[in-house]
């Protein structure tokens, strides 16, 4: 099975500026979820993707979010006019429909926000 | 009170000691995974469960659905063990995680 990969592994970005976080590969018959983890705490789900749309989101994922597939390989999480607190570890995983419905996770984007 | 309770938060075990992390959860869920999350920041899916037992190498996960309860052991325990010990449950394409466990094994 191909890996998830993540880019940019580490960005750094002034407050209020967007940042898009990118993973591949995306396939139709997969699910693709995004999470976050800021730093010392726990994994908190994002949204979840399916067949070109939002299939589940969490009361995080408000309208400073939004999830694409811009050019239908990468799958990208979008932050507009970011806040420190949106500093962490992005992750990005995903889940084939058949077979083990093991999650398979990509290494991290690591935001920060200054 | 979170959906998803771990014990314990950190757990020290000597090299070849068998170990037992424990998982609650208060929600209905469709499965169960015990994700291993390394010092520099990846996370790994070690199982998915949604009923029984699953055994691979030296981890074995069991969980209880009646009861709420997962458990992953790890037998003869080595210090590459060491990691977060993370759980976390599936329902409708949402999943909610547990704080994880932070297991330290020494040589």
């Amino acid at each position: 099975e191909p890996e998830v990969t993540q880019t940019p592994s580490h960005q750094v970005t002034q407050m209020g500026q967007e940042v898009i976080l990118r993973c591949v590969p995306i396939s139709n018959h997969l699910y693709f979820y995004w999470y976050r983890q800021i730093l010392g705490q726990k994994v908190e789900f994002l949204v979840s993707f399916y067949n070109n749309e939002i299939s589940e989101k969490s009361e995080i994922f408000d309208d400073q979010f939004s999830v694409e597939r811009p050019d239908g390989s990468n799958f990208t999480l979008k932050i507009r006019s970011t806040k420190l607190e949106d500093s962490a570890m992005y992750f990005c995983a995903r889940r084939l429909t058949t077979g083990a419905n093991v999650l398979t996770f990509g290494a991290g984007s690591r935001l920060t926000v200054l | 009170k979170n959906e998803v309770e771990q014990s314990p938060q950190n757990l020290t075990a000597q090299e070849g000691e068998f170990i037992t992390i424990n998982c609650s959860y208060s929600v209905g869920i469709s499965a169960l995974h015990w994700l291993q999350q390394h010092p520099g920041g990846g996370i790994v899916s070690l199982f998915m469960l949604s009923s029984g037992k699953k055994k691979h190498g030296r981890l074995i996960a069991t969980i209880n659905i009646q009861e709420k309860h997962s458990s992953l052991h790890i037998t003869a325990s080595h210090p590459r063990d060491s990691a977060v010990y993370i759980c976390a449950v599936y329902n409708n394409n949402d999943m909610r995680f547990g704080a994880g466990t932070r297991l330290t094994v020494k040589p």
